[in-house]
């Protein structure tokens, strides 16, 4: 079992409509959570950033983290075209450099 | 902020050369950089961790004497695959933190597209 699960997708909507992302994780260590969006052959840009559980918000991305359950989420509201990307999470824990990724969700958002 | 250029974007070389690639952090600092290699379709895997005037270190599996990593300054990490055969073509990719506060997070480079012939 991987330390980090994320449904490969794709994940197909049309566009205006909300994208729903989320990883599940097991090492309960982990204390903070990175978004990470990828284009083809560029590398990752990171989006939101958050530490142990709660909600940020930055523009149309909500990031949520329940430390409880081990489940992190990522919303994109009004969901463009150019959302169409990979979204990797990624997670490391406090004293720690290393991150763990998911395997990345392919986001499809049609016109 | 936070900006990590890699260079060559591209390279195309025959086998049995040496290929460098550059990491550079270019409005802050990074005591730590990681270079990762992406196959298509996947997540990307950690090949080693570069601290700055210190030997990188290197995961399980990953040959240290094929992937030479320097970092010789707080804004330069250089990843040389050394005699490439068409097995090492990848998406090599970089990433840099700010040195401080751990817990921060990772910013990444645009990645290199390695094709050996």
């Amino acid at each position: 079992q991987k330390e980090v699960e994320q449904d490969p997708g794709p994940l197909s909507v049309p566009e205006g409509a909300i994208v729903s992302l989320n990883c599940t994780y097991s090492n309960s260590a982990f204390q903070y959570f990175m978004w990470y969006r990828q284009y083809s052959r560029k590398g990752p840009e990171l989006l939101m950033y958050t530490y142990s559980s709660g909600n940020k918000e930055d523009g149309r991305f909500t990031a949520q983290v329940d430390k409880s359950s081990k489940y992190i989420s990522l919303f994109i509201r009004d969901s463009q075209p150019s959302d169409s990307a990979t979204y990797l999470c990624a997670m490391n824990q406090a004293a720690g450099n290393k991150l763990t990724f998911g395997g990345g969700t392919r986001v499809l958002v049609k016109p | 902020g936070a900006v990590v250029s890699q260079h060559p974007s591209w390279v195309i070389c025959k086998s049995g050369t040496s290929v460098k690639i550059e990491c550079r952090s270019l409005d802050f600092q990074a005591t730590t950089m990681f270079w990762y290699r992406q196959f298509p379709k996947q997540s990307l895997m950690l090949m080693a961790t570069s601290n700055e005037g210190s030997k990188a270190t290197y995961e399980q599996g990953v040959e240290k004497d094929k992937f030479l990593i320097n970092h010789a300054s707080l804004t330069l990490s250089t990843l040389t695959v050394t005699s490439a055969h068409p097995e090492d073509s990848s998406f090599y990719i970089c990433s840099a933190r700010s040195s401080g506060i751990a817990g921060q997070p990772q910013h990444f480079g645009d990645g290199t597209r390695l094709s050996i012939l």
